[in-house]
């Protein structure tokens, strides 16, 4: 079965500085997507980015961008200019055929 | 659009009560999905449906059941509730076309006492 690895429980970050959040996979399917979604504190989920694991392009969304590793089965979100509002629970997942697996999460703090 | 609504927002129930759980996709999206959320197992997939058919199932017993209707609405029922069962449901849509990226509702909030 496969399943999405965060090993970052929490994170912090300056505001306006960078931070990377990490995410590992485990497939044996060639095709399939990755997403970053975001939960704010007691608010909805909202998807982050998306990424084609056919893409070997990585995914941009303005101030957040991906760096997708197939072979190292990798995919870390990296905001940058951090925000206070980038404060929340991040979420890694993974679909393939109608089956979508979340990692744990990590807890991002930002720091003013 | 209006996005995914889900009614209640906050349920009280006892054990061994039995509860459902709507949830309103997106105009226009066919296929719901059904996610339960704690803090120790995290977010856990529960179904998936597809113009009215299950797709897909987790790994749930049987007591945790679900349906769609022709307009895409959604629900799921939980029968005879355990203490376990306190969890945020969060109910999730999707379009035919982009069908993996899943839009989330703002979940469904039940405290089995």
């Amino acid at each position: 079965a496969q399943t999405v690895t965060q090993s970052q429980p929490e994170m912090s970050v300056q505001e306006a500085e960078t931070v990377t959040l990490s995410c590992t996979y485990d497939t044996s399917e060639s095709d399939y997507y990755l997403f970053w979604y975001k939960q704010p504190p007691s608010r909805q989920m909202i998807l982050v980015i998306r990424q084609e694991a056919y893409k070997q392009q990585n995914a941009t969304e303005n101030r957040f961008s991906v760096n997708f590793q197939k072979a190292a089965k990798s995919f870390s979100l990296k905001i940058s200019d951090s925000q206070l509002g980038d404060a929340a629970m991040y979420f890694c997942a993974y679909w393939d055929n109608n089956d979508m697996r979340f990692g744990a999460g990590t807890r991002l703090t930002v720091k003013p | 659009k209006a996005g995914v609504t889900q009614t209640p927002r906050y349920l009280i129930k006892t054990r061994g009560q039995q509860v459902t759980l709507s949830c309103s996709p997106i105009s226009g999206h066919r296929s719901v999905s059904w996610y339960q959320q704690t803090p120790g197992q995290g977010l856990q997939f529960l179904f998936e449906y597809f113009s009215e058919t299950q797709r897909n199932k987790g790994n749930f017993p049987g007591r945790f059941s679900g349906r769609q209707f022709s307009n895409s609405r959604s629900e799921m029922n939980v029968s005879t509730l355990e203490l376990g069962d306190s969890a945020l449901y969060l109910c999730a849509s999707s379009s035919f076309d982009r069908y993996n990226e899943q839009f989330f509702g703002p979940g469904t909030r039940l405290t089995v006492l």
